[in-house]
């Protein structure tokens, strides 16, 4: 079926871990997201991508790295997790029309 | 920073009823739009309103967008259980489709 796949869906880290969230898309579209979801703060964009091999900051990019080697893929890094990013991260894709395709996300919890 | 503020932050309804939610903003748009998410779940989008456009229509949702007041509104007419969710609405500030800024949201709670 055609959609954005997020992995894993779940994962626990310690602080000071890294890991690699991993979001591929197929319908063959430009621009992809990472945002992260907190309760009661809505959804805040980390970074995004406007294209293959292009990358650029969100609202809230810090301890976070991303890269979009191939078109279908955005691969959002935490180089070394802190309890501050425990949360639900979704990533989205878009077209040159209409609204955001989301995944159906990935909780983390840092310890 | 938020760009939209939806408000209710919760609505309880009875199955039936009509559901109504409105989100504020704070800069200029070319669209809004409306996402539902369900508990655990990705949000889908719903609706999307140009800023020119005052109204629109899609089954039972009707959206409205006030770009002088800076206001949007969802109206869920007919509510039914399946539709509890929370409601996020989106504008682009001003950048076309890219960068969607999220509001907080609405939790509704549709009772049979």
């Amino acid at each position: 079926n055609a959609g954005v796949t997020q992995t894993p869906k779940f994962r626990v880290l310690k602080t000071g871990q890294s890991m690699t969230l991993l979001c591929a898309q197929d319908m063959n579209h430009e621009y992809m997201y990472w945002y992260r979801q907190d309760p009661g703060m809505g959804l805040r964009l980390i970074h995004y991508s406007v294209g293959e091999g292009t990358t650029a900051k969100g609202e809230v990019p810090d301890g976070y790295n991303v890269s979009r080697l191939k078109k279908q893929n955005f691969l959002l890094g935490l180089e070394s997790a802190a309890p501050s990013q425990t949360s639900v991260y979704f990533c989205a894709s878009q077209g040159t029309y209409y609204g955001y395709t989301f995944g159906s996300g990935t909780r983390l919890t840092v310890v | 920073s938020q760009q939209g503020e939806e408000d209710p932050q919760a609505l309880s309804i009875q199955e039936g009823e009509n559901a109504t939610m409105n989100c504020s903003y704070k800069t200029s748009i070319n669209n809004l739009q409306w996402y539902r998410q369900n508990s655990g779940r990705g949000l889908v989008h719903l609706i999307l309103i140009r800023s020119n456009e005052r109204e629109k229509h899609s089954g039972r949702l009707r959206v409205t967008l006030d770009t002088s007041k800076k206001s949007s509104s969802l109206l869920i007419t007919a509510s039914r259980a399946a539709d509890t969710a929370s409601y996020f609405c989106a504008t682009d500030g001003g950048t076309g489709f890219q960068k969607l800024v999220f509001g907080t949201g609405t939790r509704l709670l549709v009772s049979p």
